[in-house]
């Protein structure tokens, strides 16, 4: 079945430590989107990617980083410049930036 | 900016009451409209959409209307059950560049239904 997986489920932080958080795709789709959900807050966009080699901020970029080597991944990196980052994470994709997006189970996110 | 404002929750209604959640958005251009819903633990799914002023979206028995007169976009199900228990989101996509690219989506805050039985 094609979707997205996140992965791991659950990850624990230690101060002044970066952790990766996977995102992978088989839906052949163009771009990816890594939002973060605080409660009631909704969603806030990080970084997304139109395509490969090429990636933009979102609203709050600070703190995190992305790359987009294949089309089919695309990791985000929460560095120890991100002072708050207990949160439940989400990636997202869609064929086309004006398509519905498609969503993963998200990361949840957490600092020992 | 583009903005996306919903009725805040949580909700709560007994099974087979009336649902109605509302949402208004700001928007310059002509965005697409969409209800994504989120269970507990898990990612977000679209739930319906709609593209221009006039469409109605609908899917398990949830329906919503484009309404540019009033840039509304209500979400409501005749019958609700105790499955629809679940934290539901209004999302605009303007079409035009945000932050620098076509089509991101601007979510509302969110608003949490709970279903009785």
């Amino acid at each position: 079945d094609g979707g997205i997986t996140q992965s791991p489920k659950y990850l624990f932080r230690k101060e002044g430590q970066n952790v990766t958080l996977s995102c992978e795709q088989n839906l052949n789709h163009d771009a990816m989107y890594w939002y973060r959900q605080d409660p009631g807050q909704g969603l806030r966009l990080i970084y997304y990617s139109q395509i490969v080699n090429d990636f933009q901020k979102g609203d709050i970029a600070e703190g995190y980083s992305v790359s987009r080597e294949k089309k089919e991944s695309f990791p985000l990196t929460v560095t120890s410049a991100q002072k708050n980052p207990t949160a439940f994470y989400l990636c997202a994709s869609s064929l086309t930036g004006r398509q519905p997006q498609h969503f993963g189970d998200g990361t949840r996110l957490s600092i020992l | 900016g583009d903005s996306v404002t919903q009725m805040e929750g949580p909700v709560t209604l007994s099974e087979e009451a009336f649902l109605t959640i509302n949402c208004t958005y700001t928007a310059t251009g002509y965005p697409s409209l969409f209800w994504y819903v989120q269970y507990p633990g898990e990612g977000l799914q679209l739930l319906l959409k709609a593209t221009k002023a006039d469409d109605k979206g609908s899917n398990k028995g949830f329906e919503a209307t484009y309404r540019k007169e009033t840039t509304s976009f209500h979400l409501e199900k005749g019958s609700v059950q105790v499955s629809d228990s679940a934290v539901y989101f209004c999302a605009l996509s303007d079409g035009v560049n945000y932050g620098g690219s076509q089509g991101n989506l601007i979510f509302g805050k969110g608003t949490k239904l709970s279903v009785k039985p």
